[in-house]
């Protein structure tokens, strides 16, 4: 089966600690990219890559890093500078088709206490 | 984003209609989306549109565009339980998705 997967599902952390979101796709899909959702907020773009070894910041990338050096595989790290970290946070991945659907993983809750 | 808008809450009856305004600011989005989230998952592409058209119709989905006023809308026909969700209007420009905050869709019986 085709998708994007996000893991894990859940994920808590003691404040000060860094922390490594994973998202991997078998889409063969170009581009991938990281969001955050806040509730009443939508989502924000943190980092997106168009292609391997090459990414951009988003709106909210300050406390955030992400790699991209397989085309599978973009993961984020949350950093200890991120000042509000805890979230809900998604990634999505998509192509040079026609239409630049976007497809989504499951998303990581992750709390930081 | 704040370049997208909707409205945060719709209470509708089951079998009514819903409809689910947004406005954009970005006049040279070549698509914009519509979205679907259940609790605690990812996102849902429900339906898209082109920039020139002005409706599509999917099913129960209508979407109209008015490029001019820059707003979109997504009607749900016969509206269901199942359809209880956050919706999530978002355009294109090029690879970078904006989306709105979503609205949150009640179906009351």
């Amino acid at each position: 089966d085709g998708g994007i997967t996000q893991s894990p599902k859940y994920l808590f952390r003691k404040e000060g600690q860094n922390v490594t979101l994973s998202c991997e796709q078998n889409l063969n899909h170009d581009a991938m990219y990281w969001y955050r959702q806040d509730p009443g907020q939508g989502l924000r773009l943190i980092y997106y890559s168009q292609i391997v070894n090459d990414f951009q910041k988003g709106d909210i990338a300050e406390g955030y890093s992400v790699s991209r050096e397989k085309k599978e595989s973009f993961p984020l790290t949350v950093t200890s500078a991120q000042k509000n970290p805890t979230a809900f946070y998604l990634c999505a991945s998509s192509n040079r088709d026609r239409v630049p659907e976007a497809f989504f993983g499951q998303g990581t809750r992750l709390t930081v206490v | 984003g704040e370049d997208v808008e909707q409205s945060l809450f719709l209470s509708v009856r089951e079998g009514d209609s819903s409809v689910i305004n947004c406005t954009y600011t970005d006049s040279s989005s070549t698509y914009l989306y519509w979205y679907k989230q259940e609790p605690g998952a990812g996102l849902q592409l429900l339906t898209y549109i082109f920039s020139n058209m002005d409706m599509k119709q999917d099913q129960r989905l209508t979407v109209l565009l008015n490029k001019k006023d820059k707003h979109l809308s997504l009607r749900i026909a016969d509206t269901q339980t199942g359809d209880s969700a956050i919706y999530f209007c978002a355009e294109a420009d090029d690879y970078k998705l904006s989306f709105g905050a979503g609205t949150t869709v009640t179906v009351r019986a």
